[in-house]
Parts: C-alpha cells; structure tokens; sequence
C-alpha cells in the first residue's frame, strides 16, 4: 500500500486479555518502530527493527511487551496480561534504510477497562 | 527523565503572523533533530529535519534553527496559516549510537500550536 497501515484502529480489552496489534510497513522500507502516545505524554520507543538485525526492544517497558517481524514485513506488537496503564495510541512507523523521516501509521487506540 | 523537553504545551497565532515552537534537549550526544507535524486521529506527518552540522535548514514556510551549545532548536512558520494548527513534535536522533544508521527517535511532549483566522 502507500502508506503505514495499522490494525485494528480501534480496540478495547478487558484487563487481564492479551492484545496484538499488526503493523503493515510501506513496501521496501527496512526499519520499523513502535511507539506508543499515552494520554497527554509524547510518543515514547518501544521498538525497532532493521533488517535482519537483531532488535532494539530498549523500549519495552515491561516482559510483558513482545513484537515480531518477519523479514521485512508485517510486524505484530502483542501485549500480554493488559493493565490499564497500557492504554495508548501504538504507533508503528517505517523508513527506509539511511533515510530518515519516518512515515507513521494512524495508529491503534487501545483501551483496556 | 526527559532528553527532549518542548515546554510550552500551546501556542496562538494569529493567521499571517509567524509562529515560532521551541525544543530543547539535554544529550550532547544527538546529532540529528526532526520536527513532525500531527492532526488528531492521524498518526505524524514529517515536517523538517536539521543535521548537527548546520544551524539552519529552510524548506519555504518552515524554517528550523539549531544552536548546540545552548541545546536548543526551533520551528518557525511564517506565514503561519490557520491549516497548520496541529501538535508539533521534536524528535532527536544519536546516529552514533547506531553506527550512523537512523536508529529510533526521542520525542519531546509536543506543543499544539492553534492559527486564528
């Protein structure tokens, strides 16, 4: 597609569920990043892929958090045991290899009651 | 604690005058900053970019200044148009830390800067 397709857009979770959320990159863009945006904060990393390498979870803020690519493709960001301090906006964004600005998706806005 | 600080949460501006959104930023080590533009319900858009080696980087409304030794940079939009109200981000890399590739980006908090007509 043309642009950073994430899904679901919208998502609410009972606490305790596990949550995964999906991230469609722009095609040929090596990096993907997860961020997320709590209420009234800015975005904080989570996550990064580049290629092959191996990740950068620096971000993840607690084992509870755990994401995955395949390649150079989708990417799913899966939380486990949902608090309800996990409510946010996850951002995934991609860019190609040396190149910087990131393109972002529209984000997932998750709540966890 | 918070390596990118944009301390003005808000920012009016009267249509045509120019909007000027500060940022600054503790690590000596970064050496690339950005400035991303959000509409609500959309995710960032990238707006400008300015590298450590300059300190100024124009592209025609927008213009970024960046002055290291006090660790400070800015966003200036003239004329400023009641379509740029929107959150403004600043965002700083460390190229170094990843071997001169991107690697991730530190936000700042954000400022909501509003155009009146």
């Amino acid at each position: 597609g043309a642009g950073v397709s994430q899904s679901p857009s919208n998502k609410v979770t009972e606490k305790g569920k596990d949550v995964e959320l999906r991230c469609d990159p722009i095609s040929g863009h090596t990096a993907l990043y997860w961020y997320r945006q709590r209420l009234g904060q800015g975005l904080e990393f989570l996550i990064y892929f580049q290629g092959n390498s191996a990740p950068d979870k620096s971000g993840l803020p607690s084992d509870r958090f755990s994401a995955e690519r395949t390649g150079e493709s989708v990417s799913t960001l899966t939380i486990q045991r949902t608090q309800q301090e996990d409510s946010a906006v996850y951002l995934c964004a991609s860019s190609q290899q040396g190149r910087y600005g990131y393109t972002f998706g529209s984000g997932t806005r998750l709540t966890v009651v | 604690d918070q390596q990118v600080k944009q301390n003005s949460p808000s920012l009016s501006v009267q249509e045509g005058r120019i909007s000027i959104l500060n940022c600054d930023y503790t690590n000596s080590m970064f050496d690339y900053f950005l400035w991303y533009k959000k509409y609500p319900a959309e995710g960032p858009t990238f707006l400008i970019s300015i590298s450590s080696i300059k300190d100024k980087n124009e592209d025609g409304r927008f213009t970024v200044f960046l002055n290291k030794s006090a660790k400070h940079l800015s966003l200036h939009i003239v004329p400023s148009q009641p379509g740029d109200s929107a959150v403004y981000f600043c965002a700083a890399s460390a190229r170094v830390s990843y071997g001169g590739s991107q690697g991730n980006l530190i936000f700042g908090k954000g400022t909501k800067l509003s155009v009146k007509p």
